[in-house]
């Protein structure tokens, strides 16, 4: 069964560092997310991308946030300068299309588990 | 805005005991809503999903009824396994994005 995966699974940085966290959605997908998840709190939109675009995101998503898709099948999650409250559990998910009156299944990868120190 | 509202936990079990996972939603217009459950371990799975009022999910020997009028969709189980711990995560797909509870870990003892 086809899959989406991401790596690594735990990343650990020191505040003011780069990170990218990568994901590599199912292949025929369309649509790409990325969501968190900070310990003992719910988790929570980031992003959505579409036809090589943003085409949602949330107030959580500032400026030290981009997303990209390098080449045909990855999908990356940067943070410029990582801060101690970004430390969380990063989930990408990947769906073949949405709509307001079909919802179709998101597929969530295993998550990485970002650690600022 | 859009929101969901699940029980908390933990919640303990013995194996083959009823399990009910109470949920309920805030949303405008017609949203889906789904069950995603968490193994240890493991990335968030789409237990079962109800894309329309008095629609009913189920996998796996669970069910979710979608409940327009008191705007629920209780998760259950009549006979929980030991392999059913996990986390539980009651989902809402509206306008906006996938609008999660705050999960519930379930954990069934032997």
């Amino acid at each position: 069964e086809p899959e989406v995966t991401q790596t690594p699974s735990h990343q650990v940085t020191q505040m003011g560092q780069e990170v990218i966290l990568r994901c590599v959605p199912i292949s025929n997908h369309l649509y790409f997310y990325w969501y968190r998840q900070i310990l003992g709190q719910k988790v929570e939109f980031l992003v959505s991308f579409y036809n090589n675009e943003i085409s949602e995101k949330s107030e959580i998503f500032d400026d030290q946030f981009s997303v990209e898709r390098p080449d045909g099948s990855n999908f990356t999650l940067k943070i410029r300068s990582t801060k101690l409250e970004d430390s969380a559990m990063y989930f990408c998910a990947s769906s073949e299309a949405i709509s307001q009156r079909v919802s179709y299944e998101q597929y969530f990868g295993p998550g990485t588990r970002l650690t600022v120190t | 805005g859009d929101s969901v509202t699940q029980m908390e936990g933990p919640v303990t079990l013995s194996e083959e005991a009823f399990l009910t996972i109470n949920c309920t939603y805030t949303a405008t217009g017609y949203p889906s809503l789904f069950w995603y459950v968490q193994y240890p371990g493991e990335g968030l799975q789409l237990l079962l999903k109800a894309t329309k009022a008095d629609d009913k999910g189920s996998n796996k020997g669970f069910e979710a009824t979608y409940r327009k009028e008191t705007t629920s969709f209780h998760l259950e189980k009549g006979s929980v396994q030991v392999s059913d711990s996990a986390v539980y995560f009651c989902v809402l797909s509206g306008n906006t994005p996938l609008v999660f509870g705050k999960g519930t870990r379930l954990s069934v003892i032997a």
